[in-house]
């Protein structure tokens, strides 16, 4: 079925180390999502992207999504302990009914090392 | 506080037993969405309104699952004879509706339900 998967499904870094989720869907997406949840919270959302080929930095966190539409990653630069929690990529794929619902990746948990 | 909120936080129920949950999302949002996460997996779609009425229900949702949005605000998610299967966290979220149909989800802090 249409599927979004993550990898890795965990990492462990140093603090000050970089880190980098990769997101591939099984279809072409008309637009990713990526949310994060930090440990005993709810998915808070990042960013949109829609553009075949887009980047969008904030701060330390820079978002692409691939020039196929098919692929996105999430990239952290000098990671600290606030950046702890899973990162989650999602996308919009039919449903049966004619709509489109987000389906969520398993996410990736990232832990930072102080 | 203006986000999405959910009650209760918490809830313990034995197998069998009916449970009840609310959501209130964002006042100016038409869309209202719920979903279920279990451990180490991302959000599952269940079902979904705009205003008042619901307009999805994804094959995840047994009958024993109903959802409603009487009024085009607030929702509720009830469950009837619970399965120790169901416990999981239960979330809700909200958002707009763009005209491209591409919105960003507002999530309420969910409902854990414990079927013991």
């Amino acid at each position: 079925g249409q599927q979004v998967m993550q990898i890795p499904q965990y990492q462990h870094v140093q603090e000050g180390e970089d880190f980098t989720t990769y997101c591939n869907s099984s279809t072409t997406l008309s637009n990713i999502q990526w949310y994060k949840q930090r440990p005993g919270g709810h998915p808070v959302f990042l960013i949109q992207l829609v553009k075949s080929g887009e980047v969008k930095k904030q701060k330390r966190l820079t978002f692409q999504f691939g020039e196929a539409k098919k692929n996105s990653s999430l990239h952290i630069t000098a990671t600290q302990t606030t950046d702890v929690g899973t990162y989650f990529c999602a996308g919009p794929f039919a449903s049966g009914a004619g709509s489109y619902q987000l389906t969520f990746g398993k996410g990736t948990k990232l832990s930072v090392i102080p | 506080d203006t986000g999405v909120s959910q009650n209760p936080r918490h809830k313990i129920t034995k197998r069998g037993q009916n449970v009840t949950f609310r959501c209130d999302p964002i006042s100016e949002h038409n869309r209202l969405y719920w979903y279920r996460q279990t451990l180490g997996q991302g959000p599952e779609f269940l079902t979904y309104f705009q205003n008042e009425a619901q307009l999805e229900k994804s094959r995840l949702l047994s009958d024993r699952f109903s959802a409603e949005r009487p009024k085009g605000s607030f929702s509720t998610l009830e469950i009837q004879r619970t399965e120790q299967g169901d416990s999981a966290m239960y979330l809700c979220a909200s958002s707009l509706l763009s005209w491209q149909g591409q919105y960003e989800q507002y999530f309420g802090p969910g409902t854990r339900l414990t079927v013991t």
